[in-house]
């Protein structure tokens, strides 16, 4: 089955260390979001990829960072994560950019970040 | 101008109710409006998705009422189960704005 996969499920990381998170598609979309939603919260855009032209939100810390490779796989690092960091981390795919007609986004399991 | 509103927060209905959540929206750029339903511990997943060239769409037990003029749109749960306990977060899109989610609803179905 065509699906948005994310690795790993859950990652545990200290203070300050740097973390990378990992996601990739089968569904050989144009475009890769990747979102930070903590609890009890909508999901919040980060940062996204239409095919490989980067487009940062505004309010996105310098602490994240984001690699896509190639169409597949999408990373998100986090260079020096704080205790603020700890959420669950979503990736989601759509065809095209979203804003743009009633391209569906297609959303991982997400990624359970704790920071100790 | 991206804002959606959302309400209740939360919502506790019996088995067999229906179930309404309710949105506002501000931007008229936009011109797609999805509902996610989310389950603790996994990621949203598209339930139902609405134009406003339309006033409703029903899939199943669910249906979105749409009313362009007052800018709000809702979700209908008809015969709500327990397996329908989840937060539903609805969303509009256009104008080549992002998806902008409204805050959530937390369901809860009682037997």
């Amino acid at each position: 089955d065509a699906m948005v996969i994310q690795n790993p499920r859950y990652q545990v990381t200290q203070f300050g260390k740097p973390v990378t998170l990992s996601c990739s598609q089968t569904l050989n979309h144009n475009v890769m979001y990747w979102y930070q939603q903590k609890s009890s919260q909508a999901p919040k855009l980060l940062f996204h990829y239409y095919d490989k032209d980067f487009n940062n939100e505004a309010d996105t810390p310098d602490n994240f960072q984001s690699r896509r490779p190639n169409t597949s796989f999408c990373f998100l690092d986090i260079r020096s994560p704080g205790l603020g960091d700890a959420a669950m981390y979503l990736c989601a795919t759509s065809r095209g950019w979203t804003g743009t007609g009633d391209n569906e986004q297609f959303f991982g399991p997400g990624t359970r970040l704790t920071v100790l | 101008q991206q804002q959606v509103k959302q309400s209740p927060q939360s919502l506790i209905v019996q088995k067999g109710g229906i179930s309404i959540i309710n949105c506002a929206y501000e931007n008229t750029a936009f011109d797609y409006f999805p509902w996610y339903q989310q389950f603790p511990g996994k990621g949203p997943a598209l339930l139902i998705a609405i134009r406003p060239d339309v006033s409703e769409k029903k899939e199943g037990r669910f249906t979105i009422s749409f009313n362009k003029s007052a800018k709000q749109f809702s979700l209908h749960i008809m015969d709500s189960q327990p397996g329908d306990s989840a937060t539903y977060f609805c969303a509009a899109t256009g104008g080549n704005e992002k998806l902008t989610f409204g805050t959530g609803t937390r369901l809860t179905i009682i037997p």
